[in-house]
């Protein structure tokens, strides 16, 4: 069974640039979640997709969205790039939302020059 | 608010049992999850216990469950050079779908 996959595994972009990250969940999972592990902050939640629809938030500013396509995978968009949006940003994926184990993938490294 | 709580560092030697430790304060966390991470990884899920578990064994890992102190610790028998790595405790927050961590415990493994 394949795991999360997360793409791109690098990018290096300037600051007020946008950046799209990706995520196809383990087959069967219908939830995808994205974290933000940032140096010295540690892992923070940052949104919640199940079933196409958004279910949750974490405290991020607006400009940090993303959606879930009908076939569950999930994007997660970043506007006006800043340079503490330098992290590795993870995705992962559960069966049911909220009880199951959530699985992660090997996460998109973002640097903001 | 929801906190995780653990010990910054271990050191032990190769072939020793290797013992996390973490403080939870959600009592209506059903699930409490230990993940580990190598260098430049994802999370890779060890282990879970569901809530109303004192006690789970899987292979080299066992992990402890202390409801009434909300405390949690994974033990690993017979640490290997393999074993290093960052662990972390996660609990989850209620319906929200969302995973607290602690701060992480380097776990470094001497031959």
């Amino acid at each position: 069974e394949a795991g999360v996959t997360q793409s791109p595994t690098h990018l290096i972009k300037t600051r007020g640039q946008q950046v799209t990250l990706r995520c196809s969940p383990i087959s069967g999972h219908t939830s995808v979640y994205w974290y933000q592990q940032a140096l010295g902050l540690g892992l923070q939640f940052l949104l919640w997709y199940d079933e196409g629809e958004e279910r949750n938030r974490g405290n991020f500013p607006p400009r940090f969205s993303g959606r879930q396509f009908p076939n569950y995978s999930s994007e997660l968009n970043v506007n006006a790039l800043e340079l503490e949006d330098s992290a590795l940003y993870l995705c992962a994926s559960s069966r049911i939302k909220g009880g199951q184990p959530q699985h992660f993938g090997d996460g998109t490294r973002l640097s903001i020059l | 608010g929801e906190d995780v709580e653990q010990s910054l560092f271990l050191s032990v030697r190769e072939g020793d049992s290797s013992v996390i430790n973490c403080t939870y304060t959600d009592s209506s966390s059903t699930y409490l999850y230990w993940y580990k991470q190598e260098p430049g990884a994802g999370l890779q899920l060890l282990t879970y216990i569901f809530s109303n578990m004192d006690m789970k064994q899987d292979q080299r890992l066992t992990v402890l469950l202390n409801k009434k102190d909300k405390h949690l610790s994974l033990r690993i028998a017979d640490t290997q050079t393999g074993d290093s790595a960052i662990y972390f405790c996660a609990e989850i927050e209620g319906n929200t779908g969302k995973l607290i961590f602690g701060q992480g415990t380097t776990l470094q493994v001497k031959p």
